[in-house]
């Protein structure tokens, strides 16, 4: 089984900063993952699959990159309603693997 | 716009069953893969189940092998998670998610909560 690792579990930044979130496969999953953000008390939101294509009505401070096995989640000038916790997901048709997640924090 | 309305979820004993349903409108239901998620209590999520569109294949985690069965209802819009032999491992909020063409989960449920107690 595909496993998918999330670094940094935890990040404090302030509002402005240029914040990126890493996501490592234990082997090759081509372009095949998405990124999620989810606030407390609410469900996940799709934020970018195949690795770099912006889901509709998600701002473009948001931007996914990578191929293989490692991808990196970007967020070039986090915004207040940014603080939350962000999942990357592999797929591929039987299996759906989550990542343990990243909480971006206040500083 | 998409709606995906969970329910069935509560306080269960150890070792009962449980059917979750989940109803969607706004959508062709017929025509997309539909999952559960779950997320137990302050962690993180765990992909459960999908089912094809036409229910022709069903995938599952290997933690739930064997216990829980995913089907649909195409006629009636209604997805259903049937849980036996219930663990506390399965305290959870159980979200019922639509697959977007490309493979992503791109539409979520609000959740129900499974709560494994004796």
């Amino acid at each position: 089984d595909i496993q998918m690792t999330q670094s940094p579990s935890t990040l404090s930044a302030s509002v402005g900063d240029r914040v990126t979130i890493t996501c490592r496969a234990s082997q090759s999953i081509s372009s095949w993952l998405a990124w999620y953000q989810q606030k407390p008390g609410k469900a996940p939101k799709l934020l970018i699959y195949k690795a770099s294509t912006l889901e509709s009505g998600v701002p473009s401070r948001f931007s996914g990159s990578g191929s293989g096995t490692e991808f990196t989640l970007t967020i070039s000038s986090l915004q207040p309603d940014d603080f939350a916790t962000y999942y990357c997901q592999h797929y591929n048709g039987y299996s759906w693997t989550f990542g343990q997640g990243t909480k971006v924090e206040i500083k | 716009q998409v709606q995906l309305v969970e329910s069935g979820g509560g306080v269960v004993q150890p070792g009962r069953s449980l059917r979750l349903s989940c109803a969607a409108s706004g959508f062709t239901f017929s025509s997309y893969g539909m999952h559960w998620v779950r997320q137990a209590p302050g962690k993180g999520l765990e992909w459960v189940a999908v089912i094809w569109y036409d229910g022709t294949n069903k995938y599952y985690i290997d933690s739930v092998k064997g216990r829980f069965t995913i089907s649909r209802d195409n006629s009636k819009n209604t997805l259903f998670l049937q849980i036996n032999s219930l663990r506390g491992e399965d305290t959870a909020v159980y979200y019922c998610v639509k697959q977007a063409a490309a493979g992503p989960l791109d539409n979520w449920g609000q959740g129900t909560l499974v709560t494994v107690s004796s």
